[in-house]
């Protein structure tokens, strides 16, 4: 059973296109991430929600719109899609509280979007 | 300004050879991570290090937090293709939710 899966894990769409990645997680976690790594490597984080409420919101232009129905998923939504917004996306998960020792997270496999 | 600064930023070597990676900041990190992510998937945890000093082994990698915390190291003993990835470390400070990345070094290794 895959921990933290995400759909679709390829995407090539038009420039100023709406498109969504889905993202859920069977580890039982509270807390979901949505991270992207440009073509350099470069893993930044965007958001965070914990228990469906947001609590990191990087630097991310509002066209990129995060959505937590529950604690198991973190779907992301993209308006009017861009060149620069070619890069794979992953999703990830941690649980949070006491004992939870430090911040490991579990990523999923990534999608990646390629916007032409 | 990148907090976590990683280098080599590439780094080819051959079977056998041994390997050392590093992670550095000018910053304090109550927590530092090594992730390896190979092609097509996403990081996986190798190991955290939480204790100025500290030194975990797992298998042929042996992993070093510094004493200050600022920063930590990655050796690899007789690295074998296998070890072939991209390596990030990862940092958190105080009570904070996020996790923040190195640019990463990417290994390989040839057989």
């Amino acid at each position: 059973d895959t921990a933290v899966s995400q759909t679709p894990k390829y995407l090539v769409t038009q420039m100023g296109n709406d498109k969504s990645i889905k993202c859920e997680q069977n580890l039982g976690h509270d807390t979901m991430y949505w991270y992207k790594q440009d073509s350099k490597k470069f893993l930044k984080i965007m958001f965070s929600y914990n228990n469906k409420e947001l609590i990191i919101n990087e630097t991310v232009p509002n066209r990129f719109s995060p959505k937590s129905p529950d604690k198991a998923h973190l779907n992301l939504h993209i308006n009017s899609l861009e060149l620069g917004d070619s890069a794979v996306y992953f999703c990830a998960s941690r649980r949070t509280g006491a004992n939870s020792g430090a911040n490991v997270l579990t990523f999923g496999a990534g999608s990646r979007l390629t916007v032409l | 300004t990148q907090l976590l600064e990683q280098s080599p930023q590439f780094l080819s070597i051959q079977e056998g050879e041994n390997l050392t990676v590093y992670c550095n900041s000018s910053s304090v990190f109550s927590s530092l991570q090594w992730y390896r992510q190979e092609p097509g998937e996403g990081p996986v945890l190798l190991v955290t290090v939480v204790t100025g000093g500290e030194v975990k082994k797992l298998k042929r990698l042996t992993f070093q937090f510094g004493d200050a915390r600022k920063d930590s190291s990655l050796h690899i003993t007789a690295a074998q293709p296998g070890d072939t990835g991209l390596y990030l470390c990862a940092g958190s400070r105080g009570g904070s939710e996020k996790l923040v990345f190195g640019k990463g070094t990417k290994l390989t290794v040839n057989p």
